[in-house]
């Protein structure tokens, strides 16, 4: 098993500049969320699924869109790029509260570092 | 709105001595996990806690969770220069599909 795959690693945008970032897993979890991490700070969840079809906001969803086509994969996308998106970008998926007896044991991704300019 | 507070911010001591991180809340979790991440990766799990007052230990890292299931502590024994790393708390409520962490401890064991 890859786990939870990110892509792309490194990324440099433009102000005003849009993009999707990649994730997938393949341990068949239902959820799957993801997170960003600025200097100095932990984990902000910024959107989670709790399976295909169903999306919900995080603490900061404000910039960002997702989407969960299939149990495999979960897209974020930055519709018009700000400095302050600036960030390393984790996605991590789990099972479910009811499979997972209430623990959600995250997995995550290796994070994607994104540079706004 | 910080649910999980962790402290110290910062800590940087001398490999043999040892420590203690604490994660504390207002708020009451159905279960506990601590993380730890390296410069460059993601977080890794390393415990979860989910009944009040557990302890549990794995190998020189000790975890506990508070009786009301509301905070938690890592003590850790005769650090090692390996166990530097930012360590995380999160919490977990059951059916509400995501987690909440801390801002986590930056541990650095100097040799």
């Amino acid at each position: 098993n890859a786990g939870v795959t990110q892509t792309p690693k490194f990324q440099v945008l433009k102000t005003g500049q849009s993009m999707t970032l990649q994730c997938a897993q393949d341990m068949n979890h239902e959820y799957m969320s993801w997170y960003r991490q600025d200097p100095g700070m932990g984990l902000r969840l910024i959107h989670y699924s709790v399976g295909a079809g169903i999306t919900d906001q995080g603490e900061v969803p404000n910039g960002y869109n997702v989407s969960r086509s299939t149990t495999e994969d979960f897209p974020l996308r930055l519709l018009s790029a700000a400095p302050s998106q600036t960030s390393v970008y984790f996605c991590a998926s789990s099972y479910s509260i009811r499979r997972d007896r209430g623990r959600n044991e995250q997995f995550f991704g290796p994070g994607t570092r994104l540079t706004v300019l | 709105t910080q649910l999980l507070e962790q402290s110290p911010q910062f800590l940087s001591i001398q490999e043999g001595e040892n420590l203690t991180v604490y994660c504390n809340s207002s708020s009451v979790f159905s279960s506990l996990q601590w993380y730890r991440q390296e410069p460059g990766e993601g977080p890794v799990l390393l415990v979860t806690v989910v009944t009040g007052g557990e302890v549990k230990k794995l190998k020189r890292l000790t975890f506990q969770f508070g009786d009301a299931r509301k905070d938690s502590s890592l003590h850790i024994t005769a650090a090692q220069p390996g166990d530097t790393g930012l360590y995380l708390c999160a919490g977990a409520r059951t059916n509400a599909g995501k987690s909440t962490f801390g801002d986590g401890t930056t541990l650095t064991v100097k040799p």
